[in-house]
């Protein structure tokens, strides 16, 4: 069974603090992804990966960055966490080619920056 | 003008109706198109995907697409309680980038 796992369901962080979100899947898949959900706004890109150590800004990438080392592993920092990042966020990975666009979704991280 | 737009519903179908879901795209170079259903405090699961124009049917769902009005669809055909989610369309380009629509929810009521 394919499977996406993400590191902490739930994070409570102070303003200012680093925070790291792990997402980890053995599918062997090229392709990782950082979404936010927000009620209104739906999910948003924040980077994706097509390639270890490769990086692509999606849609509001600002105050985050990105770390892919290993092929399964693709971690999102907030470098100075701020409330406006109060969010959920989803990990996901697809395939190559034409199944780009099938996500597979990890159970996401709730994150509350105090 | 947003890239993929969807009401945002409720929709809300009887047992045993039709549930038509829309869903329009800006980009005219977008290649494929898919359907998610995200229960509520769930992640979005794929049910649908669709690569050229016409319609694509898979048990009681068919996707609908029609590039030159940039138009996508999901009819749930019988529709259950167990549908009630909120359905997201998504589009992907030539290239890795996958946006979503904002989602439309779905209600079906017994």
């Amino acid at each position: 069974d394919v499977k996406v796992t993400q590191s902490s369901r739930y994070l409570v962080k102070r303003t200012g603090e680093k925070v790291f979100l792990e997402c980890v899947q053995d599918m062997d898949h090229e392709n990782m992804f950082w979404y936010r959900q927000d009620p209104g706004l739906g999910l948003r890109l924040i980077y994706f990966s097509y390639d270890v150590k490769m990086k692509e800004k999606g849609d509001i990438p600002e105050g985050y960055s990105v770390s892919r080392e290993k092929k399964e592993r693709f971690s999102l920092i907030l470098e100075s966490a701020s409330t406006n990042q109060t969010s959920m966020y989803l990990c996901a990975s697809s395939p190559s080619g034409r199944g780009t666009g099938e996500l597979f979704f990890g159970e996401g991280s709730r994150l509350t920056v105090l | 003008q947003k890239e993929v737009e969807q009401n945002s519903g409720p929709l809300s179908v009887p047992e045993g109706a039709i549930a038509s879901l829309n869903c329009t795209y800006s980009d005219r170079g977008s290649q494929s198109f898919f359907w998610y259903r995200q229960y509520s405090g769930k992640s979005p699961e794929l049910i649908m995907s669709i690569y050229s124009n016409g319609d694509k049917e898979d048990g009681r769902f068919t996707a609908q697409l029609n590039k030159a009005s940039q138009y996508v669809s999901l009819l749930i055909r019988d529709s259950q309680p167990s549908d009630s989610a909120t359905y997201l369309c998504a589009v992907s380009g030539g290239y890795q980038k996958v946006t979503f629509g904002t989602g439309t929810k779905l209600q079906v009521i017994p």
